[in-house]
């Protein structure tokens, strides 16, 4: 059984502050991950994908992959509002043909 | 990014009815896919519609209650068959791009059974 878990949170983070997302996988096979943003009442919406192992930077959001330790995460940076969402770790192992396995997803509430 | 859209956006259906469910990619893809999202929780996979071939379903999940079609690169349906109050949920349409190795989704159809 191929999992991936994270922690539902709610995590709770002052306005301005780091927000820090994780997520560990269990197929060591897997070979890319993602991060999508979900919105309440509205559909996932991809915000960082990473393949190779150490930091990916996109704006004010980092996703950290280590393989060896089957982990991955988002940092947020300079947490606004706006970030309060649910945020969804996916795990593709390539074998299985493209299907990505879906974290149940944590909650971030960020507090003005 | 691909963008994908659904129709209908929402419905509220009779037990015992069935509903089908569009999904539109505005350009050719890999791969799409069905999932079911009930409140709270996560993506629950349904099945791989595969071009031109049976869809692939999901433990849990068959093709005589989701039959589903893709007749070509940028369409597919699901249908929701023989309703009942359990089948309410959100359902999402998502495509893969296999030129980025990314996955989008649609917006989603919220389904309410009566």
């Amino acid at each position: 059984q191929k999992e991936v878990e994270q922690n539902s949170g709610p995590l709770s983070v002052p306005e301005g502050a780091i927000a820090s997302l994780n997520c560990t996988y269990s197929d060591r096979v897997s070979q890319s991950f993602f991060w999508y943003r979900q919105y309440s009442g509205k559909s996932p919406e991809l915000i960082m994908s990473i393949y190779s192992n150490g930091d990916k930077e996109d704006g004010r959001f980092t996703a950290q992959l280590n393989k060896a330790s089957q982990y991955v995460s988002l940092l947020i940076r300079d947490s606004q509002p706006s970030d309060s969402a649910t945020y969804l770790c996916a795990v593709n192992n390539d074998n299985a043909g493209n299907m990505l396995t879906f974290g149940g997803g944590t909650r971030l509430m960020v507090k003005p | 990014s691909a963008v994908i859209s659904q129709k209908p956006s929402r419905d509220i259906c009779q037990r015992g009815t069935s509903l089908t469910i569009q999904c539109q990619v505005d350009s050719q893809v890999t791969m799409m896919f069905w999932y079911r999202q009930q409140p709270g929780q996560s993506l629950t996979l349904i099945a791989t519609a595969n071009q031109g071939s049976e869809a692939t379903y999901e433990s849990g999940f068959v093709i005589d209650k989701f039959p589903i079609s893709r007749p070509n690169l940028t369409f597919s349906t699901l249908t929701v068959s023989n309703m009942s109050p359990e089948d309410s949920s959100i359902y999402l349409c998502s495509a893969y791009s296999g030129s980025r190795d990314e996955q989008y989704f649609g917006p989603g159809t919220r389904l309410t059974v009566t």
